[in-house]
């Protein structure tokens, strides 16, 4: 599997639009973006997902560049309860486990 | 839809005890993963099962974990005996098939003392 960078960190203002960038620039042409989400004390959470275009869906926007080396989640309007550890997973979607990194730790303050 | 179930939530024993971890998959989903995540890390794999038969175990310490998933539905995780170093969280995720989305339980959360 491609292995994916994030930033460690980011602070979010409750309402604003959280960008968490992801950097996969050894990603080949049949893997997938996966996000994922770990709230505390909980199992993670599956985002969204995407191979080429940009997705939507009712919890979040994956923006994914034309080279497909970086992608960015949108999360358009932040509250309190997305304050969580993100992870951008780069995958096969096939008989290749998830691996994960450290992911973003992103606050959202109030 | 109910998600995936596991139980106990937390669980917490002495050193050389055995211990074991329930997982009740979303209904229809054949392929189920237990993984393993230290604390401040990220999930780690430790088995694949397709249906009832496991089909990547090769992260599983074969000589005191053991896993079961019998009828190919649930699935019981078995730590004997445990040790200082297995304290963390255990999860189960589940997905229709292996090319599809996997998703989560809530994990158990083990501390050996």
């Amino acid at each position: 599997d491609a292995k994916t960078t994030q930033p460690t960190s980011m602070d979010c203002a409750e309402g604003r639009a959280a960008n968490l960038p992801c950097n996969h620039s050894t990603i080949s042409g049949n893997e997938y973006v996966y996000w994922y989400r770990q709230i505390h004390s909980q199992g993670p959470q599956y985002i969204i997902h995407g191979l080429k275009n940009n997705e939507t869906n009712e919890m979040a926007s994956l923006i994914i560049t034309e080279d497909r080396k970086s992608s960015t989640l949108i999360l358009p309007h932040a509250t309190l309860r997305d304050t969580a550890v993100y992870y951008c997973i780069v995958t096969f979607s096939g008989n290749t486990p998830l691996v994960f990194g450290k992911g973003t730790r992103l606050s959202v303050i109030a | 839809e109910a998600g995936v179930v596991q139980s106990p939530r937390y669980k917490i024993i002495e050193k050389k005890q055995p211990v074991a971890f329930w997982c009740n998959p979303i209904s229809g989903h054949n392929t189920l993963y237990w993984y393993l995540q230290n604390l401040g890390q990220g999930p780690e794999l430790l088995i694949r099962y397709e249906n009832e038969e496991a089909v990547d175990d090769s992260q599983l310490p074969k000589d005191r974990f053991s896993a079961e998933r019998l009828k190919g539905v649930d699935s019981t995780l078995k730590i004997q005996p445990a040790e200082l170093g297995d304290s963390a969280v255990y999860l189960c995720a589940s997905s229709q098939s292996p090319r599809e989305t996997q998703y989560f339980g809530p994990g158990t959360r083990l501390l050996v003392l």
